[in-house]
């Protein structure tokens, strides 16, 4: 069974880093074609697709956040970091996190999603 | 990259069939055939239940149906059912190998 599981700070202050844990089981991410994203989506909103690493440690990042954007993984603890800079009232959503599988260009299982508020 | 079009609404009642479009460019939708659909019920993730334009998971559904003509997907829902209430994203894979979603579709079973 596949689960994913996002953790990190439910309210941040304009200007600071949001950084973001995606704990996951079920797969393995040095596994030939697997990848973990991440969307987020704000209240009443529609998703907007953050940024996605692969087995091969290589990554893409949405291009209207790139410069503010990093992913990592420490495939030791099964765990997918994101983090996003210079945080703003308009980066308030949930954020997800999600398994793209070897054979999918989908994303086939999500994280419950943890919401997070921009505000001083 | 700008986001997916869909229409806001569409409705129906308890056994049609709705078709929902998802409109995009040929860096996206037109581009490959990676298009997936996903049915989202408030407060919970989205679940994905079309992938690569016309497959579905197992679990999912042989009412929902997808396919692709040029730069719009479109996702079908036959005998349209009151748990199929919910908003609904198609999201495409694009050529600059990244994603992107759609603005979304709320379902409204009359």
């Amino acid at each position: 069974q596949i689960t994913l599981k996002e953790s990190g700070p439910t309210l941040v202050k304009p200007t600071q880093t949001l950084t973001l844990t995606c704990t996951f089981s079920g797969f393995s991410l040095s596994t030939s074609g697997v990848g973990v994203g991440w969307i987020r989506q704000p209240p009443g909103k529609a998703p907007e697709w953050l940024a996605l690493i692969f087995w091969d440690d290589e990554k893409r990042y949405s291009p209207s956040l790139n410069n503010r954007l990093t992913i990592t993984t420490d495939t030791s603890k099964n765990q997918v970091v994101l983090r996003l800079t210079d945080m703003d009232p308009v980066d308030t959503a949930t954020y997800f996190c999600a398994h793209r599988p070897a054979y999918s260009y989908g994303f086939w299982n999500w994280g419950q999603g943890t919401l997070v508020t921009v505000s001083s | 990259q700008s986001a997916l079009t869909q229409p806001a609404s569409v409705s129906g009642s308890p056994g049609q069939s709705i078709t929902i479009s998802c409109t995009g460019t040929s860096s996206d939708v037109g581009g490959y055939n990676f298009v997936s659909w996903y049915q989202q019920h408030p407060g919970k993730a989205p679940k994905i239940i079309i992938y690569e334009v016309t497959n579905r998971p197992p679990w999912v559904s042989h009412r929902f149906s997808g396919s692709k003509s040029g730069n719009t997907a479109s996702l079908t829902i036959s005998g349209l059912q009151t748990e199929d209430e919910a908003d609904y994203f198609c999201s495409s894979y694009t050529t600059s190998s990244t994603y992107v979603f759609a603005t979304g579709t709320k379902v409204t079973v009359l």
